[in-house]
């Protein structure tokens, strides 16, 4: 089955940090641009961060930049955040996504909760 | 910056009937090489945002056709041909020409 899984969420202090995985079956993300987005509770989608196919360029929201990292190894068809001094409003559901189409493949995960009290 | 504006915000429908929702974009999202990068997305309850729209114009697969999409430049549409119960979620416009940006969202549900 092609999917995304995300994982690596939790409960984490102010403060704290957290890292993120997005491991891809079934297909492969190495040739194309990665995303995180997140989704505050009851709010709408948010954009975070993104690498290219390499992994050579990356830009972030303004409200992450200098606290979060992305990453990505394409060896292990895997996609990475680092989220380092989290604050409360960081708090959200954090999806993995490919916004390029690629029909019949997946094009996001089902997200992981990111919970910073 | 760019900032994506959808309307209505609510939009409660009939099944059976159409139903349209609007994006504005203060920025023209086309792009040199004549498409429009525009998305749409549903976000069905409890589940994650899938592809309806891309380019603007262009169903993915397995989107029924009762789904379009339309506009160009700074203002799109995306219109649903008949409401059916499993439309009920929220709709997104993105755009896609610089860093990913989502409209407020625009909530359907069944009268």
């Amino acid at each position: 089955e092609m999917q995304l899984v995300e994982s690596g969420g939790g409960l984490v202090q102010p403060g704290g940090s957290l890292r993120l995985s997005c491991a891809a079956s079934g297909f492969t993300i190495s040739n194309t641009w990665m995303h995180w987005i997140r989704q505050a509770p009851g709010k709408g989608l948010v954009w975070v961060s993104r690498v290219s196919a390499d992994g050579s360029i990356t830009t972030y929201a303004d409200s992450v930049k200098g606290r979060f990292t992305i990453s990505r190894d394409n060896a292990k068809n895997t996609l990475y955040l680092q989220m380092n001094s989290l604050r409360t409003e960081d708090t959200a559901v954090y999806y993995c996504a490919r916004l390029t189409y690629v029909p019949g493949t997946p094009g996001w995960g089902q997200g992981t909760l990111v919970t910073v009290s | 910056d760019t900032v994506m504006t959808q309307s209505p915000l609510s939009l409660p429908v009939t099944p059976g009937e159409p139903a349209s929702i609007s994006c504005s974009s203060s920025q023209s999202l086309l792009h040199s090489d004549g498409y429009n990068a525009l998305n749409w997305y549903l976000q069905k309850p409890g589940q994650s945002p899938q592809l309806l729209i891309y380019l603007g114009s262009n169903r993915a697969s397995g989107v029924p056709d009762r789904f379009s999409g339309s506009g160009s430049g700074t203002d799109f549409t995306l219109k649903i041909s008949r409401v059916e119960a499993e439309d009920v979620g929220v709709y997104y416009c993105m755009q896609a020409l610089h860093t990913p940006l989502f409209g407020q969202g625009t909530k359907l549900e069944i009268k």
